[in-house]
């Protein structure tokens, strides 16, 4: 199976802040990548797919860039509802495989 | 509205059985594959299976390979997972996702249900 790895696995970081987190692949995926926001006790909903088309309706503070094995989610200015984990998922092939989770705090 | 509900969970013992639904509403079903993916208890996700649009391919992952079952009923919109063997390492949230292909190809998952929550304990 491909591993995914994510980092950091932490992120402190204010509201207006520009953060980025990365996901590294264990072999090429080409751009085979999404990127997933889960909030706490809810199902993850998609962010961007494709390494970076973002999902209609999600707001263009986001974006992901990357191929083949390295890749990142780049929000330009923190919202006070972006605090929350993020995932992110290769499906190059089955099994399909996330990474272990940034998790974004105040 | 768009949306899956998935029904099901519960606390089993190790060796039992248990089946998972997930039931899709506000689009077309059966133009979707389908998959089950898992969380345990403060971990990541976990791809456990999927089912192409008309039932006739599916896939599992190696963790739970000859132990579960896919399977989807199109004319009731309904997507299941039957759960044999049941170990205690299968305690996680279910989630059933959509694809946005019809067939096991490369895909992201567009929309996910809320998720049931099943205990394997003695």
């Amino acid at each position: 199976d491909i591993q995914m790895t994510q980092s950091p696995s932490t992120l402190s970081a204010s509201v207006g802040d520009r953060v980025t987190i990365t996901c590294r692949a264990s072999q090429s995926i080409s751009s085979w990548l999404a990127w997933y926001r889960q909030e706490p006790g809810e199902a993850p909903k998609l962010l961007i797919y494709q390494a970076s088309t973002l999902k209609s309706g999600v707001p263009s503070r986001f974006s992901g860039s990357g191929y083949g094995t390295e890749f990142t989610l780049t929000i330009s200015s923190l919202q006070p509802e972006d605090f929350a984990t993020y995932f992110c998922q290769q499906y190059n092939s089955y099994s399909y495989t996330f990474g272990q989770g940034t998790k974004l705090q105040i | 509205e768009v949306q899956l509900l998935e029904s099901g969970g519960g606390m089993v013992q190790p060796g039992g059985s248990l089946r998972l639904s997930c039931s899709g509403s506000g689009f077309s079903f059966s133009n979707y594959a389908m998959s089950w993916v898992r969380q345990a208890p403060g971990m990541g996700l976990e791809w456990v299976s999927g089912i192409s649009n008309r039932g006739g391919n599916t896939i599992y992952a190696d963790s739970v390979k000859g132990r579960f079952t896919i399977s989807r009923d199109n004319s009731e919109n309904t997507l299941f997972l039957h759960m044999s063997s049941l170990r205690a390492d299968d305690t996680a949230v279910y989630y059933c996702a959509k694809e946005e292909v019809a067939t096991l190809e490369a895909s992201w998952f567009d929309l996910w249900g809320q998720g049931t929550l099943v205990t394997v304990s003695s």
